[in-house]
Formats: C-alpha cells, sequence, structure tokens
C-alpha cells in the first residue's frame, strides 16, 4: 500500500494568514493527489485534483502543488470558514489511501 | 444535483454483518464514467478507502477487508450497496458512499453525508 503522511498534525492561524500543508507519498504516484476539506459533524469536501486543479466553485485562495512524492496544499487569505481538517489522498493505485490529516484552527 | 445518502443499521452486534445501502439522485450508478464507493472514519483509522463498484459488475476491495466484503448494485433501484461480516468494534466508525471517475485522476468528488455505524453487544 502506498503511504500518505501529512505534516503538520495541527496548525494554528489567524483569518489572513497563508498557511502551507504538506503530504509526502511513500512513492511516486506521479500528480494523483487529490485535497478535501472536512468540518465537524460533516463529510469531506472535495477540494483539488490532480495536485494542482481546482474543482469547480472552490476559491482561488486554495492551491495545489507538487508531484511525485511531495506536494502541498496552500491556502493564502485564511477566512473564518477554512478552519478546519485537510486531507491528501492518492489515486495513483487501490487501495487508495488517505493522510491522517491537519487540523487547521484559529490562533 | 447529485446526492448520496446511506442508510442501514446503526447498531450492528459482534460477529454478526453489517450491511448499508446508498441511494443516489441526480446521476446513474449505471453510467460508464464513474465508480461507486465506500469509505469510513474511524478515529483510530483515520479515513479509509474500502471499495468500490462499477455497474457492469466489476468491483475491488481494500485488501485488508476483501475477505469479509460484498460491494452489489441494484440499478433498478439506482442503489449500490455495503455487506460487511462478521465485525468487530474495529469496524465501529462514519461509513461514507462517494462517487468517483472510473479512469485516472479517480477523485471522489461527491459524498455521502455519512451514518455512523456502531459494533457492540
Amino acid at each position: 500500500d502506498i503511504q500518505m503522511t501529512q505534516s503538520p498534525s495541527s496548525l494554528s492561524a489567524s483569518v489572513g494568514d497563508r498557511v502551507t500543508i504538506t503530504c509526502r507519498a511513500s512513492q511516486s504516484i506521479s500528480t494523483f493527489v487529490s485535497w478535501y476539506q472536512q468540518k465537524p459533524g460533516q463529510a469531506p469536501k472535495f477540494l483539488i485534483h490532480t495536485a494542482s486543479t481546482l474543482q469547480s466553485g472552490v476559491p482561488s485562495r486554495f492551491s495545489g502543488a507538487g508531484s511525485g512524492t511531495d506536494f502541498t496544499l496552500s491556502i493564502t487569505g485564511l477566512q473564518p470558514e477554512d478552519f478546519a481538517t485537510y486531507y491528501c489522498q492518492q489515486s495513483y493505485s487501490t487501495p487508495y489511501t488517505f493522510a491522517q490529516g491537519t487540523k487547521l484552527e484559529i490562533k | 444535483q447529485l446526492q448520496l445518502q446511506e442508510s442501514g443499521p446503526r447498531l450492528v452486534k459482534p460477529s454478526e454483518t453489517l450491511s448499508l445501502t446508498c441511494t443516489v439522485s441526480g446521476d446513474s450508478i449505471s453510467s460508464s464514467n464513474y465508480y461507486w464507493g465506500w469509505i469510513r472514519q474511524s478515529p483510530g483509522k483515520g479515513l479509509e478507502w474500502i471499495g468500490s463498484f462499477f455497474y457492469s459488475g466489476n468491483t475491488y476491495y481494500s485488501p485488508s477487508l476483501k475477505s469479509r466484503l460484498t460491494i452489489s448494485g441494484d440499478t433498478s433501484k439506482n442503489q449500490f450497496s455495503l455487506r460487511l461480516t462478521s465485525v468487530t468494534a474495529a469496524d465501529t466508525a462514519v461509513y461514507y458512499c462517494a462517487r468517483h471517475l472510473l479512469q485516472y485522476p479517480r477523485y471522489f468528488d461527491t459524498w455521502g453525508q455519512g451514518t455512523l455505524v456502531t459494533v457492540s453487544s
């Protein structure tokens, strides 16, 4: 199985800040990484696919980058609604695997 | 607008079978472009892909669950189902159904709201 590891596991930031979350795959997965946002009591919401392509309707303050084994999710100009937990997931091969998540909290 | 809704018993006894159904509206599970999958989330293991179903009957499962797992579909009702046998407390989780592309990049673009299933006597 391909292991996905995110860092940090938690992050405190203020409204307006820029934050970056890192995701690393245990082997090369090209750009087959997706990012999801999850708020308490809700299902994950799909944000980004193929490492950097924003899903329709996702604000442009979100961006993704990377290829191979190292990927990032950045949020520029944090808004109150962005405080949530973020997950990366690989779809390069089955079993599809998710990282453990990064909880973004208000400072 | 695509919507997925999980349904099924919320409490299952150890060693028994967990059965859930996902009802799809706004798309057909007979679509040639998508797989229909199950994902679960438990505090101890995070998000875990369980398996996926294609309308032709093709399925693929997580190796860790394969021996206990069946995913099937009913195109007449536009539903697909999960059946997990011999459950233990480790199977307690929120279970989500979700859609993903048949072809790469195979992201899960739409999820159900999830249903918490507790395994307990």
